[in-house]
């Protein structure tokens, strides 16, 4: 069974653009969730979807917004970007419940200048 | 709120020695507690889960956790490390519902030949 995808693994973008992630879940998965990490704040929650709807939100500004799909492949969007946006951002899918593990994707890259 | 604390930053041990990382959480209610690993450039990996039951629970790779719900600590222990378990440690607390873990600052282990 395949993992979970993230694409791209790196992005380079500068203040003010705005940037789209991609993660596809382990097929049958129906709950992704998003997560930054950052040397300074560590792993933070961002959201999760569950079934196309945002199911759970953390403390991050409105500039952070995700959205899933039919086929349960999610995508996040970051607008105007800011220099503290550098920062791993991985996904992770489940079944849904959490007694279910959740499986991490390599995560994605993000600098900005 | 739900915080999880991970009192050591960095730890270097000796192959083959005994390992403890501690983990406290703070949470109103016994949360689902959870211990994950992450290699250099990797995502995370699961090593063991606590919901209920036999406070001592086994994971993968011969890692053990113990839930001590009076100390509110969920510290991972392993009987003789080995130089691949060399990576960052996390430890994760989540409700009972949603996928919105909420993660400690990690543990960095070193391991020494």
């Amino acid at each position: 069974k395949a993992g979970v995808t993230q694409t791209p693994r790196y992005l380079i973008k500068t203040r003010g653009q705005q940037v789209t992630l991609s993660c596809s879940p382990i097929s049958g998965h129906r709950s992704v969730s998003w997560y930054q990490q950052t040397p300074g704040q560590g792993l933070q929650f961002l959201f999760e979807y569950f079934s196309e709807t945002q199911r759970n939100k953390g403390n991050f500004p409105g500039r952070f917004s995700g959205r899933q799909f039919s086929n349960s492949r999610s995508e996040m969007n970051v607008s105007t970007l800011e220099l503290g946006d550098s920062a791993l951002y991985l996904c992770a899918s489940s079944l849904g419940t959490v007694d279910n593990e959740q499986f991490f994707g390599p995560g994605t890259r993000l600098t900005v200048l | 709120a739900q915080s999880v604390t991970q009192p050591d930053i960095h730890i270097t041990v000796s192959e083959g020695a005994s390992l403890e990382l501690r983990c406290n959480y703070s949470y109103g209610a016994t949360p689902y507690l959870f211990w994950y690993v992450q290699s250099p450039g990797q995502g995370l990996q699961l090593l063991l889960k606590y919901f209920s039951g036999d406070t001592l629970v086994q994971g993968i790779k011969g890692f053990e956790a113990e839930f001590k719900r009076s100390q509110s600590s969920f510290n991972l222990r392993k009987p003789s490390v080995h130089w691949s378990d060399a990576a960052e440690y996390f430890c994760a607390v989540a409700p009972n519902y949603g996928q919105n873990f909420v993660f400690g600052p990690g543990t960095r282990l070193s391991v020494l030949p």
